[in-house]
This record gives C-alpha cells, sequence and structure tokens, in this order.
C-alpha cells in the first residue's frame, strides 16, 4: 500500500522569504500522480501545484514550485516571495496511474500548518 | 462556473442516528469522491462514484454508504453513527473519466458532523 509522509507538524516564515514544505512518499508503482493541496482556515482544498511521475521536470505554478526526485521517492514543495495568504494547512497527496486504485483516490499525508510572520 | 456545493455546512447528531450528506458537483462533472477528515486519522478515502455507479471504496465499514443520481449530485449516509464519526466530510468533483494528470479534484467546503 502507498503512504504519504509529511514529517513537519508546523513550519513558519516571513512574509517575501521563502519556504520548502517537504513530503515523502512510498510505493512500488512507477507510474503515479503527486498532488499539493492547501486547506486554508475556511476548510475547502485548493489544489496548488500537481506533477505527473513520469515528468522529469518539476511542476512550476507562480511562485510555488517542486523538487521532484523519484529515486528518492521525495515531492518538496517550495514557496517563493511567502504571502499572508499562504498561511494555511498544506497536504501532499499522492494518486496512482492505474486503475486498481480508483481513479480519484488520493492518499493524503497528516499535513504541514504553515504560519506567515508579515 | 459555481463550485462543489455541501450542504448541511453543518450538523449535530447523537450516537445512533443517522445522517445523510449531499453533494452538487460543478456543473458537467461526472466523477464525485468523498473524503473524511479527523485530526486523528487525517484525510481518508470513502468512496468515488461515476455515472451513478460506485467505482471504488475506502477501508470504512457498511455503515457509511453512498449514491448517486443522474444529475451527477451525491449523497453519502451514516446510519448508527457513533462518536467517532464526528469529522469534516469533504466531497470533490472532477471532469474526467480516466486517470491522467489532468484529472484534478475540485473540492467543496465541507460538512462538519459532530455526534454527541
Amino acid at each position: 500500500a502507498q503512504t504519504v509522509t509529511q514529517s513537519q507538524p508546523e513550519m513558519s516564515v516571513q512574509e517575501a522569504e521563502t519556504v520548502t514544505l517537504s513530503c515523502t512518499y512510498d510505493t512500488s508503482e512507477s507510474d503515479y500522480y503527486l498532488f499539493w493541496y492547501k486547506q486554508p482556515p475556511s476548510r475547502q482544498m485548493i489544489l496548488v501545484i500537481r506533477q505527473e511521475a513520469y515528468k522529469q521536470q518539476n511542476a512550476t505554478e507562480n511562485r510555488f514550485s517542486v523538487n521532484f526526485q523519484k529515486a528518492a521517492k521525495s515531492f518538496s514543495l517550495k514557496i517563493s516571495d511567502s504571502q499572508l495568504g499562504d498561511a494555511a494547512m498544506y497536504f501532499c497527496a499522492y494518486r496512482s496511474a492505474g486503475t486498481s486504485g480508483g481513479y480519484n483516490k488520493l492518499i493524503f499525508g497528516a499535513g504541514t500548518r504553515l504560519a506567515v510572520h508579515p | 462556473k459555481a463550485g462543489v456545493t455541501q450542504t448541511p455546512r453543518y450538523l449535530i447528531k447523537t450516537r445512533g442516528q443517522q445522517v445523510t450528506l449531499s453533494c452538487s458537483p460543478i456543473s458537467g462533472h461526472r466523477s464525485v469522491s468523498w473524503y473524511q477528515q479527523t485530526p486523528g486519522q487525517g484525510l481518508q478515502f470513502l468512496f468515488e462514484y461515476f455515472s451513478e455507479t460506485q467505482r471504488n471504496k475506502g477501508n470504512f465499514p457498511g455503515r457509511f454508504s453512498g449514491r448517486q443520481f443522474s444529475n451527477s449530485r451525491s449523497e453519502m449516509n451514516v446510519s448508527t453513527l457513533e462518536l467517532g464519526d464526528s469529522a469534516l466530510y469533504l466531497c470533490a468533483s472532477s471532469s474526467r473519466q480516466g486517470n491522467s494528470g489532468a484529472n484534478v479534484l475540485t473540492f467543496g467546503a465541507g460538512s462538519r458532523l459532530t455526534v454527541l
């Protein structure tokens, strides 16, 4: 079974600085998808960024980028120029590319609470 | 366009009762998934529906059930409620049938269930 581990329960960053959130996962599959979701106090999960395992190039979305290390099974999220609105819980998630696990079954890590200080 | 709508947003039940939660996906989305979020267990997959068919089910007891209607709206039901069922129940929808990187889930704001 696949597992996702986020070893940092809490992180903090100063506004305008850069922070990196860690995520490791365990799988025997070669093809899969990885995601970072953000959950602000409003509770609504928002997709931040996604990565296909077959792509070597790291995904980037504006101030958000990932460092995907397939061999090490690591998928960290870097937030540049942090803003107050980035404060939230961040969840790393794994989805199998096969059909046996269903098309939309995400396996989530425990989350990292990010605080942004002015 | 409107997002994923979940109702009710908050509800309180007592042990032994049953509850039904509703999820209206984004217009045009035919896939609906449900997740349970608790402080102790985190986010766990409950089930997934596509075109009124359950495609996958998580490791939950039979007290947890769901269904999807022809208009893609989905409901989940929990019978004989236990204290441990207190959680945030999240619904998510997606437009694509197949499994690709473009198949992204859009989540609703959740239904907060408290069991007393």
